[in-house]
């Protein structure tokens, strides 16, 4: 079946600019998961939905960034007055949802390349 | 807070030759431990998991191995290929659903 999918692959945009980025996760997943990846590290929690509600938005670094997820399927994280250290490539994930088991397992999607000038 | 430590940071190994890559995690309610595999410019995939009830678990040329008293956990793998070539991240996760990534081990493997 179909994986997680992130649009759009790649976003440029200038400094003090808003940008949206999408996700769709595998069907039937109700965990969706955000994670920031800059060079050369690994990825770093963001936030994280159980359904339409956020449950941890713990790792989210600021205000300027919000996430929304709606219907329980599709995410959109929202980062307002972009920075160029907003640049990184932002990773969203989904699982089944269960606690423990094999239902935890995170699928990542290929990420969205952000590059703010 | 929740750290995930990961070592070394890059390793080169002659193709048929094993590789070890080793972590350590913060916290002690940690019960979930997943290896990801990611090619440059790919998506994270995962590789192989750990449960903290489960000591080692095996998957062809792929070992993962935990030590809760510890905290240590590490991935082995045997009969490298140049395809194995990669950056491997461990991670874990704790009471909360999130997962703590480790910073990544570039692996090289030379024909």
């Amino acid at each position: 079946g179909a994986g997680v999918s992130q649009t759009p692959s790649n976003k440029v945009t200038e400094k003090g600019k808003y940008v949206e980025l999408r996700c769709d996760p595998i069907s039937g997943h109700t965990a969706l998961y955000w994670y920031r990846q800059s060079l050369g590290q690994g990825p770093e929690f963001l936030i994280y939905f159980q359904g339409t509600g956020a449950a941890d938005d713990s790792g989210l670094p600021n205000d300027r960034f919000f996430a929304v997820r709606p219907e329980g399927s599709v995410s959109t994280l929202k980062i307002q007055r972009t920075e160029r250290g907003d640049s990184a490539v932002y990773l969203c994930a989904s699982s089944l949802g269960a606690r423990t088991g094999a239902d935890e397992t995170q699928y990542f999607g290929p990420g969205t390349r952000l590059l703010v000038l | 807070g929740e750290n995930v430590e990961q070592h070394p940071s890059t390793l080169s190994v002659q193709e048929g030759d094993s590789a070890v890559i080793k972590c350590t995690y913060s916290d002690s309610a940690s019960n979930y431990f997943p290896w990801y595999k990611q090619e440059l410019g790919k998506r994270p995939q995962l590789i192989i998991d750990i449960r903290s009830n489960v000591g080692e678990k095996k998957d062809q040329r792929i070992a993962v191995t935990l030590n809760k008293t510890a905290k240590h956990f590490s991935l082995h793998i045997t009969e490298t290929q140049p395809e194995d070539s990669a950056v491997y991240f461990c991670a874990a996760k704790g009471s909360s659903y999130k997962l703590i990534f480790g910073s990544g081990t570039r692996l090289l493997v030379r024909p």
